[in-house]
C-alpha cells in the first residue's frame, strides 16, 4: 500500500513565523503535491514537483515556497506566516508519465496562525 | 483554476438508500476520478473513469461519463453510515495535475 505521510496532523504558530510542512512517500512516486484545502473552495494547488530539485507554481503559490531535496520527501515552506493561511493543507504523490493519474493523499495538516 | 462543479453540495439519505452526485466540467479531459474524503483526513482514491469508457464499476460505486455533455456522476447504492463523507470528483488539469471540484457533502442517516 501507497503511504503519504505528513509530519503534524495540528499545528499552531504566530504571524511572521516560519513554517516548514514536510511530507515523506514510499512509493518512489516521481511527483508530488501541496494542495491547500478551505470550505467552498475546494482543493487548492500550491506548487507541484515532478523531480528532485524540479517544482512547478500551482494556482496559489503566493506566500509559499517548496523544497525537493530527495525524492521521497516535499517540504512546503511559509516564509512569514499570516492568518490568511490557517488552513488544511493536504500533501500527495502519484507515478509520472500519464495525465492526471490517481494521486495518493496523506491525513493533512491543519495549520492555525494567530 | 477550477475544472469541475460537483452538484448538490450536499446530501442526506437513510442507510439503504442510493445516493448520486454529480460532477460537470468544461473542457475536454483524458479522464475524470472520484476521491472520498472522511472528516478531517486525507482524500482516498475511489475510481477513474477515461474518456473513452461510458461506465465503470467498482462493488457498490458505479460511475458514468458523458463527455458529450461534460458530466459525470458516482451512485453509491445501499448506503451505509461508513458511506458519510465528501465526495470529490477530479480532471485532469495539465500535465501531470489533476484538478478538483469543491465536492459533495455526504450524510447517511443510520
Amino acid at each position: 500500500d501507497v503511504k503519504v505521510t505528513q509530519s503534524s496532523r495540528y499545528l499552531v504558530k504566530r504571524t511572521g513565523e516560519k513554517v516548514f510542512l514536510e511530507c515523506v512517500q514510499d512509493m518512489d512516486h516521481e511527483n508530488m503535491f501541496w494542495y491547500r484545502q478551505d470550505p467552498g473552495l475546494g482543493l487548492r494547488l500550491i506548487y507541484f514537483s515532478y523531480d528532485v530539485k524540479m517544482k512547478e507554481k500551482g494556482d496559489i503559490p503566493e506566500g509559499y515556497s517548496v523544497s525537493r531535496e530527495k525524492k521521497e520527501r516535499f517540504s512546503l515552506i511559509l516564509e512569514s506566516a499570516s492568518t490568511n493561511q490557517t488552513s488544511m493543507y493536504l500533501c500527495a504523490s502519484s507515478w509520472a508519465g500519464r495525465r492526471g493519474d490517481t494521486q495518493y493523499f496523506g491525513p493533512g495538516t491543519r495549520l492555525t496562525v494567530l | 483554476s477550477q475544472q469541475g462543479e460537483e452538484d448538490p453540495q450536499a446530501l442526506s439519505i437513510q442507510e439503504g438508500e442510493n445516493a448520486t452526485m454529480n460532477c460537470s466540467y468544461k473542457t475536454s479531459i483524458n479522464n475524470l476520478q472520484w476521491y472520498r474524503q472522511n472528516s478531517g483526513r486525507g482524500l482516498v482514491h475511489l475510481i477513474l473513469i477515461r474518456s473513452n469508457e461510458r461506465e465503470k464499476h467498482s462493488g457498490r460505486l458505479r460511475v458514468t461519463l458523458d463527455t458529450s455533455k461534460k458530466s459525470s456522476s458516482l451512485l453509491i447504492t445501499a448506503s451505509r453510515a461508513a458511506d458519510t463523507a465528501s465526495y470529490f470528483c477530479a480532471t485532469d488539469g495539465g500535465y501531470q495535475k489533476v484538478t478538483f471540484g469543491t465536492g459533495t457533502k455526504l450524510q447517511v442517516i443510520p
